[in-house]
Protein backbone atom coordinates (compact mmCIF):
# COMPACT_ATOMS: atom_id res chain seq x y z
CA UNK A 1 0.00 0.00 0.00
CA UNK A 2 0.73 3.66 -0.17
CA UNK A 3 0.83 4.87 3.14
CA UNK A 4 0.64 3.38 6.79
CA UNK A 5 -2.87 1.67 7.14
CA UNK A 6 -4.72 1.15 10.88
CA UNK A 7 -7.74 -0.69 11.67
CA UNK A 8 -10.17 -0.13 13.39
CA UNK A 9 -10.56 3.20 12.85
CA UNK A 10 -13.09 3.65 15.79
CA UNK A 11 -13.16 1.19 18.63
CA UNK A 12 -16.32 1.36 21.05
CA UNK A 13 -15.83 -0.83 23.70
CA UNK A 14 -17.03 -1.35 27.57
CA UNK A 15 -14.82 -1.05 30.42
CA UNK A 16 -13.05 -4.71 31.21
CA UNK A 17 -13.35 -5.81 27.57
CA UNK A 18 -9.86 -6.76 25.35
CA UNK A 19 -9.09 -5.11 22.48
CA UNK A 20 -6.63 -5.77 19.65
CA UNK A 21 -5.59 -2.42 17.22
CA UNK A 22 -3.61 -3.62 14.12
CA UNK A 23 -1.38 -1.36 12.04
CA UNK A 24 0.46 -2.10 8.49
CA UNK A 25 3.56 -0.05 7.77
CA UNK A 26 4.55 0.97 4.48
CA UNK A 27 6.11 -1.99 2.76
CA UNK A 28 9.98 -1.69 2.94
CA UNK A 29 10.06 0.20 5.99
CA UNK A 30 11.89 -1.87 8.80
CA UNK A 31 10.76 0.67 11.98
CA UNK A 32 7.35 0.35 13.60
CA UNK A 33 6.21 2.82 16.42
CA UNK A 34 2.99 3.23 18.60
CA UNK A 35 2.01 6.32 20.45
CA UNK A 36 -0.89 7.24 22.39
CA UNK A 37 -3.07 10.61 21.67
CA UNK A 38 -5.12 11.39 24.71
CA UNK A 39 -7.80 14.63 24.01
CA UNK A 40 -6.03 17.92 23.74
CA UNK A 41 -2.74 16.17 24.52
CA UNK A 42 0.96 15.50 22.79
CA UNK A 43 2.09 12.35 21.31
CA UNK A 44 3.29 9.48 24.18
CA UNK A 45 5.30 7.02 23.02
CA UNK A 46 4.27 3.31 23.75
CA UNK A 47 6.85 0.68 21.96
CA UNK A 48 8.80 0.61 19.20
CA UNK A 49 9.90 -2.35 16.78
CA UNK A 50 13.35 -2.73 14.98
CA UNK A 51 13.59 -5.18 12.66
CA UNK A 52 14.17 -8.39 14.54
CA UNK A 53 15.79 -6.49 17.33
CA UNK A 54 14.04 -6.96 20.80
CA UNK A 55 11.33 -4.46 20.95
CA UNK A 56 11.69 -1.21 23.30
CA UNK A 57 8.70 -1.47 25.46
CA UNK A 58 9.33 1.35 27.83
CA UNK A 59 6.05 3.35 26.97
CA UNK A 60 3.91 1.16 27.68
CA UNK A 61 1.52 2.28 30.46
CA UNK A 62 0.74 -0.84 32.57
CA UNK A 63 0.84 -4.56 31.91
CA UNK A 64 -2.63 -4.57 30.56
CA UNK A 65 -0.56 -3.28 27.49
CA UNK A 66 1.38 -5.43 24.97
CA UNK A 67 2.33 -5.61 21.20
CA UNK A 68 3.57 -8.09 18.29
CA UNK A 69 4.73 -7.44 15.44
CA UNK A 70 5.60 -10.25 12.77
CA UNK A 71 8.42 -9.88 11.16
CA UNK A 72 8.77 -5.92 9.01
CA UNK A 73 5.15 -6.17 8.02
CA UNK A 74 2.12 -6.04 10.55
CA UNK A 75 1.94 -4.76 14.49
CA UNK A 76 -1.22 -5.43 16.87
CA UNK A 77 -1.66 -3.81 20.17
CA UNK A 78 -3.45 -5.26 22.37
CA UNK A 79 -5.01 -3.61 25.27
CA UNK A 80 -6.32 -6.18 28.22
CA UNK A 81 -8.93 -5.44 30.28
CA UNK A 82 -9.51 -1.54 29.43
CA UNK A 83 -10.26 1.39 31.71
CA UNK A 84 -11.92 4.69 30.86
CA UNK A 85 -8.35 6.19 30.90
CA UNK A 86 -7.71 3.68 27.61
CA UNK A 87 -9.78 6.08 26.28
CA UNK A 88 -7.68 8.27 23.22
CA UNK A 89 -6.13 7.52 19.68
CA UNK A 90 -3.31 5.26 18.95
CA UNK A 91 -1.33 6.15 16.68
CA UNK A 92 1.29 4.09 14.82
CA UNK A 93 4.33 5.48 12.53
CA UNK A 94 6.52 3.41 10.53
CA UNK A 95 10.17 4.86 8.81
CA UNK A 96 12.71 3.47 7.07
CA UNK A 97 16.19 2.74 8.54
CA UNK A 98 18.64 4.56 7.28
CA UNK A 99 22.19 4.30 8.17
CA UNK A 100 24.44 7.32 9.64
CA UNK A 101 24.01 10.84 11.19
CA UNK A 102 20.48 12.11 9.67
CA UNK A 103 16.90 11.15 11.19
CA UNK A 104 14.45 9.29 9.36
CA UNK A 105 10.97 11.13 8.65
CA UNK A 106 8.31 9.07 10.63
CA UNK A 107 4.97 8.26 8.66
CA UNK A 108 1.85 8.37 10.20
CA UNK A 109 -1.46 6.14 9.90
CA UNK A 110 -4.82 7.19 10.51
CA UNK A 111 -5.12 6.19 13.74
CA UNK A 112 -7.53 4.18 15.65
CA UNK A 113 -9.82 5.65 17.67
CA UNK A 114 -10.73 4.31 21.52
CA UNK A 115 -13.77 5.09 23.50
CA UNK A 116 -13.91 2.87 26.51
CA UNK A 117 -17.62 3.21 28.13
CA UNK B 1 16.94 16.29 29.13
CA UNK B 2 16.03 16.37 25.57
CA UNK B 3 13.01 18.93 25.22
CA UNK B 4 10.81 20.44 22.64
CA UNK B 5 8.77 23.63 23.25
CA UNK B 6 6.09 24.65 20.62
CA UNK B 7 4.49 28.22 20.57
CA UNK B 8 1.94 29.83 20.71
CA UNK B 9 -0.34 27.13 21.83
CA UNK B 10 -3.06 28.63 19.17
CA UNK B 11 -3.48 31.26 16.74
CA UNK B 12 -6.40 32.91 15.18
CA UNK B 13 -5.35 34.82 11.68
CA UNK B 14 -6.71 36.12 9.10
CA UNK B 15 -6.89 35.05 5.54
CA UNK B 16 -3.79 36.39 4.35
CA UNK B 17 -1.92 37.41 7.30
CA UNK B 18 1.03 35.39 7.11
CA UNK B 19 2.79 34.67 10.72
CA UNK B 20 5.13 32.10 12.07
CA UNK B 21 5.00 29.22 14.16
CA UNK B 22 8.37 28.58 16.67
CA UNK B 23 9.35 25.35 17.93
CA UNK B 24 12.46 25.66 20.24
CA UNK B 25 14.78 21.91 21.15
CA UNK B 26 17.20 20.96 23.12
CA UNK B 27 18.93 17.82 22.22
CA UNK B 28 22.18 16.43 22.28
CA UNK B 29 23.19 15.75 18.96
CA UNK B 30 20.37 16.47 16.61
CA UNK B 31 19.87 14.32 13.87
CA UNK B 32 16.52 16.05 12.48
CA UNK B 33 13.62 17.88 13.08
CA UNK B 34 10.31 16.80 11.69
CA UNK B 35 7.38 19.50 11.05
CA UNK B 36 3.78 17.83 11.00
CA UNK B 37 0.22 19.11 10.02
CA UNK B 38 -2.43 17.17 11.90
CA UNK B 39 -6.08 17.67 11.36
CA UNK B 40 -9.30 17.07 13.19
CA UNK B 41 -9.48 12.94 13.65
CA UNK B 42 -6.91 12.48 11.69
CA UNK B 43 -3.04 11.05 11.84
CA UNK B 44 -0.14 13.45 11.60
CA UNK B 45 0.90 14.32 7.89
CA UNK B 46 4.02 14.69 7.15
CA UNK B 47 5.10 18.22 5.77
CA UNK B 48 9.11 18.83 6.29
CA UNK B 49 12.71 17.39 7.77
CA UNK B 50 15.38 19.45 8.35
CA UNK B 51 19.05 18.13 9.42
CA UNK B 52 21.26 21.42 9.88
CA UNK B 53 21.19 24.61 11.11
CA UNK B 54 20.61 26.97 8.10
CA UNK B 55 18.75 24.83 5.72
CA UNK B 56 15.10 25.92 4.40
CA UNK B 57 12.53 23.83 3.36
CA UNK B 58 8.71 24.94 1.44
CA UNK B 59 6.23 23.69 0.10
CA UNK B 60 3.63 25.93 -1.14
CA UNK B 61 2.53 28.63 1.92
CA UNK B 62 4.84 27.11 4.29
CA UNK B 63 8.39 27.41 4.91
CA UNK B 64 10.21 26.28 7.42
CA UNK B 65 13.86 27.41 8.59
CA UNK B 66 15.98 25.59 11.28
CA UNK B 67 18.69 26.96 13.45
CA UNK B 68 21.34 25.03 16.12
CA UNK B 69 18.28 25.99 19.08
CA UNK B 70 14.85 26.38 16.69
CA UNK B 71 12.84 25.78 14.09
CA UNK B 72 10.06 28.30 12.51
CA UNK B 73 7.44 27.48 9.95
CA UNK B 74 6.75 30.33 8.53
CA UNK B 75 3.14 30.87 6.74
CA UNK B 76 2.60 32.92 4.17
CA UNK B 77 -0.91 34.78 3.79
CA UNK B 78 -2.74 32.19 4.88
CA UNK B 79 -6.03 30.14 3.65
CA UNK B 80 -8.27 28.60 6.14
CA UNK B 81 -7.93 25.41 4.29
CA UNK B 82 -4.01 25.94 6.83
CA UNK B 83 -5.98 25.83 9.71
CA UNK B 84 -4.73 22.79 11.96
CA UNK B 85 -2.44 21.39 14.65
CA UNK B 86 1.44 21.80 13.65
CA UNK B 87 3.41 19.23 15.49
CA UNK B 88 7.03 19.58 15.30
CA UNK B 89 9.42 16.43 16.83
CA UNK B 90 13.01 15.86 17.03
CA UNK B 91 15.32 13.29 16.71
CA UNK B 92 18.17 12.94 18.93
CA UNK B 93 21.68 11.16 17.94
CA UNK B 94 22.24 7.99 19.31
CA UNK B 95 18.46 7.40 19.86
CA UNK B 96 15.62 5.89 17.45
CA UNK B 97 13.13 7.94 19.50
CA UNK B 98 10.90 11.20 18.30
CA UNK B 99 10.51 13.83 20.90
CA UNK B 100 7.33 15.54 20.35
CA UNK B 101 6.12 19.21 21.19
CA UNK B 102 1.84 19.65 22.04
CA UNK B 103 1.78 21.46 18.80
CA UNK B 104 0.25 24.83 17.70
CA UNK B 105 -3.37 25.16 17.06
CA UNK B 106 -4.25 27.30 14.13
CA UNK B 107 -7.62 28.74 12.71
CA UNK B 108 -7.36 30.66 9.97
CA UNK B 109 -10.63 32.63 9.21
CA UNK B 110 -11.83 33.61 5.88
Amino acid sequence: GAGVSQSPSNKVTEKGKDVELRCDPISGHTALYWYRQRLGQGLEFLIYFQGNSAPDKSGLPSDRFSAERTGESVSTLTIQRTQQEDSAVYLCASSSRLAGVYGETQYFGPGTRLLVL
Amino acid sequence: EDQVTQSPEALRLQEGESSSLNCSYTVSGLRGLFWYRQDPGKGPEFLFTLYSAGEEKEKERLKATLTKKESFLHITAPKPEDSATYLCAVQAAGTYKYIFGTGTRLKVLA
